[in-house]
């Protein structure tokens, strides 16, 4: 998957619990995007950032955080964790602007929120 | 503004059959619009990809319709064998943000 590693794979946490998901990539692309994919719903993207420390909002970025202080590194944090956040989280990155439609993605996190 | 509809939800052909998935769009800034497969347990990954001044686009097996009049893009896949069973995105550039329609789930069955 393009050099890119999400953390973890699976997390089952509980209810008003803060959770933290990591993305590390090793192709040293400057754009670096996180989505959650829900049935019926596709892909929608929650945050994304365009350099160290530069990042700015998605369409479903409500309690939702994100900090990426290395270039391969982009965390998400859910402060206080909702059953409505239960879904796939997937990271991406992308080479540069112009390039921004051809992402590539990591394997994906299953986040179960009880 | 930002949507990307996609149609049908599902889809089940024969081998050998042509699954056809549409797209539609209303905001014409999108100026890049590309398609995704997705197999389960996987990342989407990028299958082909067009822009708004070419009205058609193959790759192998897969082609890309595009209408910009209507605000209309669709993917035919020539062919199709049980392999291609998979979940499809089409998706709409703008900026550099993609927007992705609902996904369809796609079944050859051999």
């Amino acid at each position: 998957d393009a050099g890119i590693t999400q953390s973890p794979r699976h997390k089952v946490t509980e209810t008003g619990t803060p959770v933290t998901l990591r993305c590390h990539q090793t192709e040293n692309h400057r754009y670096m995007y996180w989505y959650r994919q829900d049935p019926g719903h596709g892909l929608r993207l929650i945050h994304y950032s365009y350099g160290v420390k530069d990042t700015d909002k998605g369409e479903v970025s409500d309690g939702y955080s994100v900090s990426r202080s290395k270039t391969e590194d982009f965390l998400l944090t859910l402060e206080s964790a909702t059953s409505s956040q239960t879904s796939v989280y997937f990271c991406a990155i992308s080479e540069s602007f112009s390039t921004g439609g051809k992402l590539f993605f990591g394997s994906g996190t299953q986040l179960s929120v009880l | 503004q930002q949507q990307v509809k996609q149609s049908p939800q599902s889809l089940i052909v024969q081998k050998g059959g042509i699954p056809i998935i549409n797209c539609a769009y209303e905001n014409t800034a999108f100026d890049y619009f590309p398609w995704y497969q997705q197999f389960p347990g996987k990342g989407p990954a990028l299958l082909i990809a067009i822009r708004p001044d070419v009205s058609e686009k193959k790759e192998g097996r897969f082609t890309i319709s595009f209408n910009k009049s209507a605000k209309q893009f669709s993917l035919h896949i020539m062919d199709s064998q049980p392999g291609d069973s998979a979940t499809y995105f089409c998706a709409a550039l703008y900026g550099n943000k993609l927007v992705f329609g609902a996904g369809t789930i796609l079944r050859v069955k051999s």
